[in-house]
Formats: structure tokens, sequence, C-alpha cells
């Protein structure tokens, strides 16, 4: 299809409360990454997946993160007991895996999350 | 640690060329890249320079001095719809397990003026 869809564009929630974020990569892309943007800011490499697979969770700010990927294409990010330090603009990009391949990451065009 | 420095703000004309500089520190290398990104938009792939020299792409120019950990995105013949934020990034070590870890510059912000 066209490019990296997310979803929703955008997210207002109560503090406390569960979301889950949506990225449909870009067909035949195995390679999916999460980013952060703060206003202003610039982006906070969260988790990387290869396949199903994210080797290193190292990136996801605390415990209240989790991401996973099925069938080697959609995948979600999931915050539980949101807080209002978690409001910003949520990235997801996607790239194929040859060597070269990492660098041109493909962007959506991002969640926005405020947490109120 | 990690870290990446650029200006933070650039302003030129249309018409004029603008250098834009991305100094790096990381515990491994394996390739800078740089992206653009308008207000309210997602950002877009630009250049990547994996090795020494200079990569050019239409009107805009990618260099990577690896023994100096520096780079600079070349933007010549600058128009309006330049004027969008410009990230450096680069890929840093490559994990044993065969994560990934992008690092991405603060940003710098380019306004071109008429």
């Amino acid at each position: 299809g066209a490019g990296v869809s997310q979803s929703p564009s955008n997210k207002v929630t109560e503090k406390g409360k569960d979301v889950e974020l949506r990225c449909d990569p870009i067909s035949g892309h195995t390679a999916l990454y999460w980013y952060r943007q703060s206003l202003g800011q610039g982006l906070e490499f969260l988790i990387y997946f290869q396949g199903n697979s994210a080797p290193d969770k190292s990136g996801l700010p605390s415990d209240r993160f989790s991401a996973e990927r099925t069938g080697g294409s959609v995948s979600t990010l999931t915050i539980q007991r949101t807080q209002q330090e978690d409001s910003a603009v949520y990235l997801c990009a996607s790239s194929l895996v040859t060597s070269g391949s990492f660098y041109e990451q493909y962007f959506g065009p991002g969640t926005r999350l405020t947490v109120t | 640690g990690q870290s990446l420095e650029q200006p933070s703000e650039v302003t030129a004309v249309e018409g004029a060329i603008v250098q834009i500089n991305c100094t790096y520190q990381t515990s491994g290398f394996y390739g800078l890249s740089w992206y653009q990104q308008h207000d309210g938009g997602a950002p877009t792939f630009l250049s990547y320079n994996a090795l020494d020299g200079l990569e050019e792409t239409g009107r805009f120019s990618s260099f990577l001095s690896r023994s100096d950990s520096y780079g600079y995105l070349l933007l010549q013949e600058l128009q309006m719809k330049d004027s969008a934020s410009y990230f450096c990034a680069v890929r840093d070590r490559l994990l044993d397990n065969y994560g990934q870890n992008f690092v991405f510059g603060p940003g710098t912000r380019l306004s071109v003026l008429p």
C-alpha cells in the first residue's frame, strides 16, 4: 500500500488510564521502529523490531511501556497507567533490512498523545 | 554515552547556501543520516553516509568525516519550502543480539527568508 499509517492520530486520555497505539508499516518492510518526540525536541528511540522480535527493550522509558508486533506487520505500543510526562507524539517508522536501508526509515504521521 | 550536537537555529535567504553541522559521540558508529521535518509533519529521509566524503542528491549534499566524528548537510539554492527542522541521526553500536539503536540529534530549525 501507501506509506506507514498510525492510529489514532490524536488521543486524549486521563492520567492512570491505559492506551494502545497502532502502527501499520509499509508492506515488505521487516524492520519497524518506535520513537517519541516531545514538542520542539528531537526524536527519542524507543524500540526496534526485526520481524516479530524486539532484540532489545532497554530504550523503553519504563516498565509501563510495552510493544509487540504480530505477523511481521502491525505493531502496537501500549502504555499502562499513563502519566502526564507520557504526553508526546509517538512516531512509527519502517525500513528494509539491508545494511544501508536501516538509515532510510519511512515515518508515519504519528499519534499525538495528551495525558490530562 | 551517546550524544549528537547541532546548532539550534539557522537563518538564510532564498537562493543562498547553508551548512548544518553535526558532531557525534557514540560507543560505535555505523553511519550518519539526515532527516527533514516540517512543522506538524513526519520526518522524511534525506541522505546517509557510511563512508567519508560527500554524497550529493540534487540541491542537498551530506558530508562525513569519521576521524573527526563530524558531518554536515549542505543545502543549496535555498527555497522557502526548505524552512523546516533538520535532524542528524546515527546508528549506534550494533547490539550483540542484532538489536539496533538509533540516536537523533536535537534538530536544527532552518528559516528561509524571502
